[in-house]
């Protein structure tokens, strides 16, 4: 698959588990970013990784932990979700100095 | 920071009809203003965007506005049909190197009845 994947694409955890969501962009960008997408609500921006480095991290819970081992693939981990967590979570990247952000098409998350 | 505000939340158009969405924002120093649509159980897909320096912009049945003194834009469809309902975002931010912040409205539905 071309341009940003996300796996899984449904995920349902219990509030004691541990998981990750995987996204990887294949455009060759080198700015990668997790949103989270909830119900009636903006798009919220949680964490900005360019060239690697974490650039904005936007007040999000610990229980929310990012990894980006290179430019092409960044990770969500999760751990002790609370329900209200369960979301559409956007994987999207850029190239730094350029505007517009290609999206992933999501991991369903559901928290119980 | 930031902050964008979108209305309506929703919009019923009949076919063939025009849409207009608004948009308002509290940061002047913001210069680049996307329209992203979303598609149900799609990601969102940036349809247009306008910069600053520009008033309006153009692409087939899609315009966008800019406001710079009243800080606001719009966009406007012309001549709707079935597959334009979807979700529509608006959002602000600042262009350049270093710049990744992109604050996004709350949407608007936009349904269009054949």
């Amino acid at each position: 698959e071309t341009g940003v994947t996300q796996t899984p694409r449904h995920l349902v955890m219990g509030m004691t588990n541990k998981k990750s969501l995987k996204c990887e962009q294949h455009l060759g960008h080198n700015a990668m970013y997790w949103y989270k997408q909830s119900a009636k609500k903006p798009l919220e921006l949680m964490f900005v990784y360019s060239l690697e480095e974490r650039v904005e991290n936007n007040s999000v819970p610990s229980r929310f932990s990012p990894e980006c081992p290179n430019s092409s693939h960044l990770f969500l981990h999760l751990h002790t979700l609370q329900p209200e967590d369960s979301a559409l979570y956007l994987c999207a990247s850029s190239q730094s100095g350029l505007d517009e952000q290609f999206f992933g098409p999501g991991t369903r998350l559901t928290v119980l | 920071g930031e902050n964008v505000e979108q209305h309506p939340s929703t919009l019923s158009v009949q076919e063939g009809d025009s849409a207009v969405i608004k948009c308002t924002y509290s940061d002047s120093a913001s210069n680049y203003f996307p329209w992203y649509k979303q598609e149900l159980g799609k990601r969102p897909q940036l349809i247009i965007d306008i910069r600053s320096n520009v008033g309006e912009k153009k692409d087939q049945r899609i315009a966008v506005t800019l406001n710079k003194t009243a800080k606001h834009f719009s966009l406007h469809i012309t001549e709707t049909q079935p597959e334009d309902s979807a979700v529509y975002f608006c959002a602000a931010s600042i262009s350049g190197a270093g710049s990744y912040q992109l604050t996004f409205g709350k949407g608007t539905k936009l349904s269009v009845i054949p």
